[in-house]
């Protein structure tokens, strides 16, 4: 089992650029999360996806737009880049309905925006 | 909304034990979770509480007061690997709210 993979690891953008950040979860969960973390601060929701076939914004979804592929991805898209999106994102996922609730998370993108 | 607060950070010997409170703010309460970060590594589940009480996993521990809204993590015979960020988390309903992370450092 891979658990939540993301790709890529790395990217550097110029202002007003496009990417994709590309997150999978082999693991079988409903639920899939986006975050974002700035330096020395907590994860910040950006989308969640509780079950394929639906998306919902989070705390800071301006900027950003998300596609639940199926029930293994679930991607996040920049249209136009910005400096302040600069960050570390973070891809997880979560089987809900009961029992403790853990999330799984990915090892990250780090994403600078020149 | 939802808004959780913890210390920014905590400092400890080796060997020694630490707790780290979270206070939160929500509706629809389902549960406080815990996890962990090493700088530049992802968060990783340490611990949950759905109910009152406390909860033991290892050298970690972990309690929750619904009616105080207030939670701790403690760490026992604390180790230099524990030396990381440590966040509470709450479920609102189908998302998670995380606070704004507890800095430990733990000196020799």
């Amino acid at each position: 089992n891979a658990g939540v993979t993301q790709t890529p690891k790395f990217q550097v953008l110029k202002t007003g650029q496009s990417m994709t950040l590309q997150c999978a979860q082999d693991m079988n969960h409903n639920s899939m999360y986006w975050y974002r973390q700035d330096p020395g601060m907590g994860l910040r929701l950006i989308y969640y996806s509780a079950s394929e076939g639906t998306t919902d914004k989070g705390e800071v979804p301006n900027g950003y737009n998300v596609s639940r592929l199926n029930k293994r991805e679930f991607s996040l898209r920049l249209e136009s880049a910005a400096p302040s999106q600069t960050s570390v994102y973070f891809c997880a996922s979560s089987e809900t309905g009961g029992g403790p609730e853990t999330q799984y998370f990915g090892p990250g993108t780090r994403l600078l925006v020149l | 909304g939802q808004s959780l607060e913890q210390p920014s950070e905590v400092t400890a010997v080796e060997g020694a034990i630490v707790q780290i409170n979270c206070t939160y703010q929500t509706s629809g309460f389902y549960g406080l979770s815990w996890y962990q970060q090493h700088d530049g590594g992802a968060p990783t589940f340490l611990s949950y509480n759905g109910l009152d009480g406390l909860e033991e996993t290892g050298r970690f521990s972990s309690f929750l007061s619904r009616s105080d809204s207030y939670g701790y993590l403690l760490l026992q015979e604390l180790q230099m690997k524990d030396s990381a960020s440590y966040f509470c988390a709450v479920r609102a309903g189908q998302n998670f709210v995380f606070g704004p992370g507890t800095r430990l450092s733990v000196l020799p």
